[in-house]
């Protein structure tokens, strides 16, 4: 059983669109997050989201919209899509606390052509 | 400032050697650091926190507060050990802040 599932894996669009990543977790966490990986594979924070509240929006272009429709799906919906996008995006989740585990989905591979 | 720095960008060792992959932080409060690790083709995962002070795979870490660092050793280095590791802090609210990452390459 996949704890943490993201869709699609790869995803490739036009430079204009608007896109959505999904992410769900059955590990019943309350906590759930959005990371970025750029080219250089640097991870940073996004968004974190407990009990379907936002708690963390770090510095992101409002193109970028979180949606938590209950605590075990945590969406990302991009708008008007650049190329300065193009990333891995990953989601994540853990229990409420400092030093919880998180657990990460695979990953998905965002081109912006 | 929250910071994680991780100096080297790439590590390579070969099998058998001794790996040090280097972190320090910049946090104000008391830290809790972990290291995580992302091979080939796989999800990112745990790989151990320091609040544990356990071994994982043959890999320890100590927190040194003074030097404010969290060095990740392994004594004997094998070839299942190449991966993509990344030192992180969790400073509140659960989030991680990630360095930038080493890329491990350990040759037969």
């Amino acid at each position: 059983d996949t704890a943490v599932s993201q869709t699609p894996k790869y995803l490739v669009t036009q430079m204009g669109n608007d896109k959505s990543i999904k992410c769900e977790q059955n590990l019943g966490h309350d906590t759930m997050y959005w990371y970025k990986q750029d080219s250089k594979k640097f991870l940073k924070i996004m968004f974190s989201y407990n009990n379907k509240e936002l708690i963390i929006n770090e510095t992101v272009p409002n193109r970028f919209s979180p949606k938590s429709p209950d605590k075990a799906h945590l969406n990302l919906h991009i708008n008007s899509l650049e190329l300065g996008d193009s990333a891995v995006y990953f989601c994540a989740s853990s229990r409420t606390g400092s030093s919880s585990e998180a657990f990460f989905g695979q990953g998905t591979r965002l081109t912006v052509v | 400032a929250q910071r994680v720095t991780q100096p080297e960008k790439l590590l390579s060792v070969f099998k058998g050697a001794p790996v040090e992959l280097k972190c320090n932080y910049s946090y104000s409060g008391s830290p809790e650091l972990f290291w995580y690790v992302q091979y080939s083709r796989q999800r990112l995962q745990l790989l151990l926190r320091h609040i544990s002070r356990e071994s994982i795979k043959g890999f320890t870490a100590d927190l040194n507060k003074g030097e404010t660092s969290f060095h990740l050793k392994k004594p004997f280095a094998q070839e299942e050990d190449s991966a993509m590791y990344y030192c992180a802090l969790t400073p509140q609210g659960g989030k991680l802040i990630f360095g930038q990452g080493t890329e491990l390459s350990v040759k037969p």
